[in-house]
């Protein structure tokens, strides 16, 4: 079974600092996909960012980059130079496709991130 | 944003009643998604469609129905509802396509069964 875990139910950073948000998963598979998504408060869902197990470098968006660790089976995002518009919550997904073209999303409980000015 | 729609936004209903939730997208996505997403925030796939007459039940059991008569159109019924149906219900789409399976979402139909 897949499951995704995010330890920090909430989390709080100040204007401009640095802050990484944790994200564990587990799976027998080789071959996935991991994203961030960011849900504001009262607004649409959206991704943040997404990363290829299979890919070994570290995908980075603007402020927003990732430490994939396959082995370990992390995906920590990290947000740099935090903005008050940062303020959501973030989900951690997990994504694999079966033979015969379905896939499945797993979301992870979300941490809900606060940034302070 | 994504062009994918979602009515109403806000829902108050009373037990018994009949609703539809309406979900539409402009992009030409196959693949079409319901999540609901309880008060702690974590989400649960209720339903999903990969083409038109193409629908499953996904992980979450629910009594709610779906039905893909149009790419575009993935509207989602119950019957009647009930106070345990309160919930926040999110529909996403995407391409089969080369697209990294990304996911767009809906604004969500926040709904409360009275």
């Amino acid at each position: 079974a897949q499951t995704v875990t995010q330890s920090q139910p909430e989390m709080s950073v100040q204007e401009a600092e640095t802050v990484t948000l944790s994200c564990t998963y587990d799976t027998s598979e080789n071959n996935y996909y991991l994203f961030w998504y960011k849900q504001p408060p009262s607004r649409q869902m959206i991704l943040v960012i997404r990363q290829e197990a299979y890919k070994q470098q570290n995908a980075t968006e603007n402020r927003f980059s990732v430490n994939f660790q396959k082995a370990a089976k992390s995906f920590s995002l990290k947000i740099s130079d935090s903005q008050l518009g940062d303020t959501a919550m973030y989900f951690c997904a997990f994504m694999k496709r079966f033979q015969g073209g379905s896939e499945k999303l797993v979301f992870g409980k979300g941490t809900k991130l606060t940034v302070n000015p | 944003e994504a062009d994918i729609y979602q009515t109403p936004r806000y829902l108050v209903i009373g037990t018994g009643k009949k609703i539809t939730l309406e979900c539409s997208q402009t992009m030409g996505h196959d693949k079409m998604y319901w999540y609901q997403q309880d008060p702690g925030m974590e989400l649960h796939l209720i339903h999903y469609s990969y083409g038109v007459n193409s629908t499953e039940k996904g992980d979450l059991s629910s009594e709610s129905t779906v039905s893909r008569i149009r790419t575009e159109h993935f509207p989602l019924t119950l019957e009647s509802a009930r106070p345990s149906h309160t919930s926040q219900y999110l529909c996403a789409s995407r391409t089969s396509g080369i697209s990294l399976y990304e996911q767009y979402f809906g604004p969500g139909t926040r709904l409360t069964v009275t």
